[in-house]
Formats: C-alpha cells, structure tokens, sequence
C-alpha cells in the first residue's frame, strides 16, 4: 500500500458542487498538506496542518476549507466549486519541520 | 517572498546523454528538496539536500547554500528519466515554515 493515498483518483464536477478530497498517510508523520498545481506553475500550497489541532492557510486558501480528523487523515473540501479549481491536487506528509516530504499519487479535479 | 527560478525550462535529451538542471533562490533556506514528477503525475522525493552533495544511482545533487544555488545532475540518462524535476526549498520557522517550490524543468528523453 502506498504511504500516502488520496481518493478520489480522478473527478469530474459541476460548478456549485460540494467535493471533498480524501488524504490518509501510513507514515506516521505529523505534518500534512494541500498543494494544487497548474500547468506552468508548480505547486501552490492551499492548506497545512502540523497536528490535529493545529490548521493554517496556505497561499491559496480562498474557496477551500480542510479537516484533520486524525494524525492519519486530512481532507480537502470545496464548497461551492468553480471551473478554475481545475487542477491537480496533492496530499503530502513530513516528518519534522525541515524534513523531506512524501506526496501523495495526487487527485485530478475538473470542474465543468 | 522567496523566488525559486529553475534553469533550462525544457531539455531535450537523447538517451545515454548526461544533464545538469539547475535551481537559484532568493533568500536563505532551512532545506532544499529535489522532486521528478513522472507522466503519469507521481511526485517522487529525490532528494532532500538542503548543503552540501548526495548521490543516488545514476542522480546526483549539489547544493551551495551560501551561494544560493542547487545542481541536479542526471548521467546516462533513461527513457524513465522523463518528466518535470522540481526544486523546493524550505523557509520560516513553526507555523510560518513554507516549502516554495520552483516552476520545474520539463525533461524529454528520447530513445
């Protein structure tokens, strides 16, 4: 099994729609994040979490929210989607603050 | 904020060939990670190097802090090698602490 899994693998959704987006991790790491990436662009960091009552924005949080619902577990959720959330959205997990991060197979997310 | 700017923005390759990619940043770094995202879209951690060198295989990574640079080097380079390397680089501290990545290096390896 992979350390991190993210499910859906891919998703196709209306605009207004509720989604959310599933991350859990077999790593035993504190740290989680939400990062979208857009061609030409890299990753942009929406959310991160260092424990499960620790939550903070990232660069790019408007239109989204997440939740830690354990050390293993943390979802991404769009309240009312839009066509330029259409991107490719990664899970990650590290250990420490400066550690090397693991990522998830990522999730491909169309809005339509 | 910090700029992470990645050299050469493409690179095309023929198999066998050898290859130096190239991450420049802005400011001072906690740490430096190199990362090859493959067609199918994985993100692999190559490498987590934030001075001095590393080898893995056939990959190999250089990072000068003090000069505000990072060097991957890819020998004898493979189909598989195919994809976008990027560089991310680790600033701040406790919640403040943010990894930026660059826009990446699209490399094409080809038979």
């Amino acid at each position: 099994d992979a350390d991190v899994t993210q499910t859906p693998r891919n998703r196709i959704t209306k605009t207004g729609k509720r989604i959310m987006l599933e991350c859990s991790q077999t790593k035993g790491h504190d740290r989680m994040y939400w990062y979208r990436q857009d061609p030409g662009l890299g990753l942009r960091l929406i959310y991160y979490s260092f424990d499960v009552k620790d939550i903070n924005k990232g660069e790019i949080s408007d239109g989204y929210s997440v939740s830690r619902q354990a050390q293993a577990k943390f979802s991404l959720s769009l309240e009312s989607a839009i066509p330029n959330q259409t991107a490719l959205y990664f899970c990650a997990t590290s250990d420490t603050l400066a550690g090397s991060y693991t990522f998830g197979s990522g999730t491909r997310l169309t809005v339509v | 904020g910090i700029q992470v700017e990645q050299s050469p923005p493409d690179l095309i390759l023929q198999e066998g060939a050898n290859s130096t990619l190239r991450c420049n940043f802005s400011d001072s770094v906690n740490n430096l990670q190199w990362f090859h995202q493959n067609p199918w879209g994985q993100l692999i951690n190559l490498f987590y190097i934030p001075s001095g060198t590393k080898q893995n295989g056939r990959l190999s990574a250089t990072t000068v802090a003090t000069e505000r640079y990072s060097l991957l080097y890819i020998s004898s380079s493979q189909t598989t090698d195919s994809g976008v390397y990027f560089c991310a680089v680790g600033t701040g501290g406790g919640s403040n602490y943010k990894l930026t990545f660059g826009k990446g290096t699209l490399l094409t390896v080809n038979p």
